[in-house]
């Protein structure tokens, strides 16, 4: 079965510190991964996706993530952290197969508390 | 410009009544989704559509009706409300269906439904 785990239901970091929000994913096939950010009484927000190539990417507010096939992983991370940063993030994983009933699997969420 | 916009932001309301949300979008996908958010911040797939036609359909109950006029326009109609059924329900769209897009929804604000 195709899943997604967020294993902590909160992070907290100082402002300046490095953060990390952490997902591991099983999924058939080859995956697209996915970071999505919630502000407070917000939609969704799509920072960044990893489809193939550079196991690195870089998304949006300065977030990047890497891409980690044999520990079926895609943390989040940002060099320095901002207090404007404090959201709720959530990883999504798809497969990579056709068909018009894919969908996205969601991780339940990761909130992210940046302490000045 | 709102890109993903939803009515109305907050619906307070009484059990056993039936209620309805519009979503539209501007952005001109052709893929247009109903989510469930529920108070533990868990997100659920409802339904989905590709152009006005429906493409998932998840284990809703058929109170749930949803009805895309054209694809700009996915509406969601929930019949006899029960307090189980109160949530914030997030419209998203997405340039393809899942499968052949790269993933990326664009989220509408959220409606807010609380049942009395």
């Amino acid at each position: 079965a195709q899943s997604v785990a967020q294993p902590e239901d909160q992070v907290n970091v100082a402002e300046g510190n490095p953060l990390t929000v952490k997902c591991t994913y099983s999924v058939s096939g080859n995956p697209y991964l996915f970071w999505y950010v919630q502000y407070p009484n917000r939609g969704l927000q799509f920072l960044l996706k990893y489809i193939t190539g550079d196991n690195l990417v870089k998304g949006s507010y300065g977030f990047e993530a890497e891409f980690n096939k044999s520990q079926t992983s895609f943390h989040l991370k940002k060099p320095s952290a901002l207090v404007s940063d404090s959201a709720l993030y959530f990883c999504a994983v798809r497969d990579g197969y056709a068909g018009n009933n894919r969908k996205l699997i969601w991780g339940l969420g990761t909130s992210l508390a940046v302490n000045p | 410009d709102t890109a993903v916009s939803q009515t109305p932001k907050y619906l307070v309301t009484q059990m056993g009544n039936d209620k309805s949300i519009k979503c539209e979008q501007n952005l001109g996908h052709d893929t247009m989704y109903w989510y469930k958010q529920d108070s533990k911040k868990f997100l659920k797939i409802m339904f989905s559509y590709n152009n006005k036609e429906l493409i998932i359909n998840e284990t809703v109950p058929n109170r749930f009706s949803p009805k895309s006029p054209d694809k700009a326009h996915l509406n969601l109609h929930i019949n006899s409300l029960e307090l189980g059924d109160s949530a914030v329900y997030f419209c998203a769209s997405s340039p393809r269906t899942v499968q052949m897009n790269t993933g990326e929804l664009f989220f509408g604000e959220g409606s807010r439904l609380t049942v009395l």
